[in-house]
């Protein structure tokens, strides 16, 4: 399997711009999850998804950030209007529905909004 | 609110030395606990996790101690080589219960030096 596969891998881009992340969990995994990771606030969940449902968006910060799930194979995060202080490394991550401790991580997201 | 706390932040251990990060918990209802190893420039991976109801568990030269009177769990690196350098997380989760969250600690920086 080819893991979580996350895209692109780097984003440059400058305030006011549209951002969107994309992510392809593992197959047969049916939760996924969306974390933001920065030096000062670690690693925070954004939102997840259970079977392509969104179950908890209490972590995602404010409204110009959005997540769609439309299918088990493809879920994206964006962010309208993109700022500076959203700069961070964006993960996605898949759990199998047996072992719902283990997450599978993608390779991350490195966003820069200058 | 913090449910998971972690400590210390960061640490150096020279190498063959002991590792030792301890994480407290507040929710009685975590019935899981896994640890997660994070290197630069990758997502989290899982590195090993305990049962409540076991008060050792032990993977190679990794093992972690769990006191549930005290509700402290802690991972122990043996014999710490450089290759071990990397970013830990503890985690806590609700098996049983209907969503699939993963409540991550602060993290740890640990550096072995050769």
């Amino acid at each position: 399997d080819a893991g979580v596969i996350q895209s692109p891998r780097h984003e440059v881009t400058e305030m006011g711009q549209e951002v969107t992340l994309r992510c392809k969990p593992i197959s047969g995994h049916n939760s996924l999850f969306w974390y933001r990771q920065t030096m000062m606030r670690g690693l925070e969940l954004l939102i997840y998804f259970n079977n392509n449902v969104p179950i908890d968006d209490s972590g995602m910060p404010e409204d110009r950030f959005s997540a769609k799930m439309p299918n088990a194979s493809f879920s994206t995060l964006k962010i309208q209007p993109s700022e500076p202080r959203d700069s961070a490394v964006y993960f996605c991550a898949s759990s199998h529905p047996g072992l719902k401790y283990e997450q599978y991580f993608g390779p991350g997201t490195r966003l820069t909004v200058t | 609110q913090q449910q998971v706390k972690q400590s210390p932040q960061s640490l150096i251990v020279q190498k063959g030395g002991i590792s030792i990060i301890n994480c407290a918990y507040e929710n009685t209802a975590f019935d899981y606990f896994p640890w997660y190893q994070q290197f630069p420039g990758k997502g989290p991976a899982l590195l090993i996790a305990i049962r409540p109801d076991v008060s050792e568990k032990k993977e190679g030269r990794f093992t972690i101690s769990f006191n549930k009177s005290a509700k402290q769990f802690s991972l122990h690196i043996m014999d710490s080589q450089p290759g071990d350098s990397a970013t830990y997380f503890c985690a806590a989760i609700m098996i049983k219960a209907a969503g699939n969250k993963l409540t991550f600690g602060g993290g740890t920086r640990v550096l072995v030096k050769p």
